[in-house]
């Protein structure tokens, strides 16, 4: 149980355009779903924390404007990368958790390539 | 806020050997949640184990175990008979209760080597 999916797993897209990346959880609702950015050989930087029916909460540095997140159901929030540029190429992860004292499960990733 | 240091960016072990990964972290909080995560090649992050800092005995997971020294705020985990499928990077987590679905902060990572 507790499958997080990631939609696409890999992406291209050409500068300028928008690409929507969808984080699903499977077989349980997610209350809370974080969104997380990786470059290579780093670590996880949180992006964003977003609440089902609530507004993202961004962390400082993180334009909201240009990384639209939607939580709308309790199984199903989306990041949508607008006027997509190079410097956005990153591997993009998120992660779904029921509750407070439940584990946070995590998506397989999304690669994003910005040509 | 809570940090997490890592200060070995890389380690190697031979398989079947034992290693120990270090990791440190910062916080004023006296209840709160560690993990230890694996990142193999695919990327695909996968919880290790898990300590509930409350909790005095130290977590163990087959081959995993931690060494959880609250007062010293030191979480390491130890790999028992390691195995080539253990190459990984690793990560070191806070988690806060303090309240609602707080996010996960991670250290700056291990990457393990195995040696056949």
């Amino acid at each position: 149980g507790a499958v997080v999916s990631q939609h696409p797993s890999w992406v291209i897209c050409k500068s300028g355009t928008s690409v929507k990346i969808e984080c699903r959880s499977l077989d349980f609702q997610a209350t809370t779903m974080f969104w997380y950015r990786q470059f290579p050989k780093q670590s996880l930087m949180l992006m964003a924390t977003s609440n089902e029916g609530s507004k993202a909460t961004y962390e400082q540095g993180v334009e909201k404007d240009k990384f639209l997140i939607n939580h709308a159901s309790l199984t199903l929030s989306t990041l949508t990368v607008t006027s997509a540029h190079p410097e956005d190429s990153s591997f993009y992860i998120c992660s779904a958790t029921p509750g407070q004292y439940y584990e946070q499960y995590f998506g397989p990733g999304t690669r994003l390539t910005v040509t | 806020a809570q940090t997490v240091t890592q200060s070995q960016p890389e380690m190697s072990v031979q398989e079947a050997e034992t290693v120990t990964l270090s990791c440190t972290y910062d916080t004023s909080e006296s209840d709160y949640y560690l993990f230890w995560y694996k990142q193999p090649p695919s990327r695909q992050m996968i919880l290790v184990i898990r300590q509930e800092a409350y909790k005095q005995q130290n977590a163990t997971e087959n081959r995993f175990s931690v060494n959880f020294q609250k007062a010293a705020k030191s979480f390491s985990l130890k790999i028992s008979d390691s195995q080539l499928g253990d190459a990984a990077m690793y990560f070191c987590a806070y988690r806060s209760t303090l309240s609602g679905n707080t996010p996960l902060v991670f250290g700056k990572g291990t990457r393990l080597s195995v040696i056949a």
